[in-house]
């Protein structure tokens, strides 16, 4: 099967921009999950949706937002871009209680 | 909130050495415990993992082992091999609820470096 795949895999935007990133997940897979990853911050949970539901949901600004399609796709959005957004934004899937497989990552740079 | 520490931040063993990787949590519902290695610039891959009515798991040259009473976790790698140089995560979480993962609560990681 295909792994989880990220696109694009590299993003330059500017403060004050807003920017989307698309996930498709496994085959077969219908919960995907957004993390950060910051050096500084290390690898924090953003949200997780099964059944275009979002069924939960970490602690960042609400300008972080996603949502889920029927064929379980999955894109998130973050809008008013901030220098402090730069991160990896890596999307995980997983099956009924299976562990979460990650995707390669979207590496957002914001200038 | 929940939080996971990780200790320690960087670990440099020689070649056919053991290394140990100490993880404690803080929420007491947690029962899953997954461990993620992650190569420079690659995506984090799951190496092991262990649900809180299993003590002990191994495979291979990895083990892991749990102390559900201290809240505490740890992973263990045998006969390590420069290919094992790379920064491992332990996570935490309440366990997949049926239809989905519940959210993981990573440790900082630590960077191993296998000296050959």
């Amino acid at each position: 099967k295909a792994g989880v795949t990220q696109t694009p895999r590299y993003l330059i935007k500017t403060r004050g921009q807003q920017v989307t990133l698309s996930c498709s997940p496994i085959s077969g897979h219908r919960s995907v999950s957004w993390y950060q990853q910051t050096p500084g911050q290390g690898l924090q949970f953003l949200f997780e949706y099964f059944s275009e539901t979002q069924r939960n949901k970490g602690n960042f600004p609400g300008r972080f937002s996603g949502r889920q399609f029927s064929n379980s796709r999955s894109e998130m959005n973050v809008s008013t871009l901030e220098l402090g957004d730069s991160a990896l934004y890596l999307c995980a899937s997983s099956t009924t209680q299976g562990p979460l497989w990650f995707g390669p990552g979207t590496r957002l740079t914001v200038t | 909130g929940e939080n996971v520490e990780q200790h320690p931040s960087t670990l440099s063993v020689q070649e056919g050495d053991s290394a140990v990787i100490k993880c404690t949590y803080s929420d007491s519902a947690s029962n899953y415990f997954p461990w993620y290695k992650q190569e420079l610039g690659k995506r984090p891959q799951l190496i092991i993992d262990i649900r809180s009515n299993v003590g002990e798991k191994k495979d291979q040259r990895i083990a892991v082992t749990l102390n559900k009473t201290a809240k505490h976790f740890s992973l263990h790698i045998t006969e390590t091999q420069p290919e094992d140089s790379a920064v491992y995560f332990c996570a935490a979480s309440r366990g997949a609820r049926v239809g989905g993962s519940e959210k993981l609560v990573f440790g900082k990681g630590t960077k191993l470096t296998v000296n050959p």
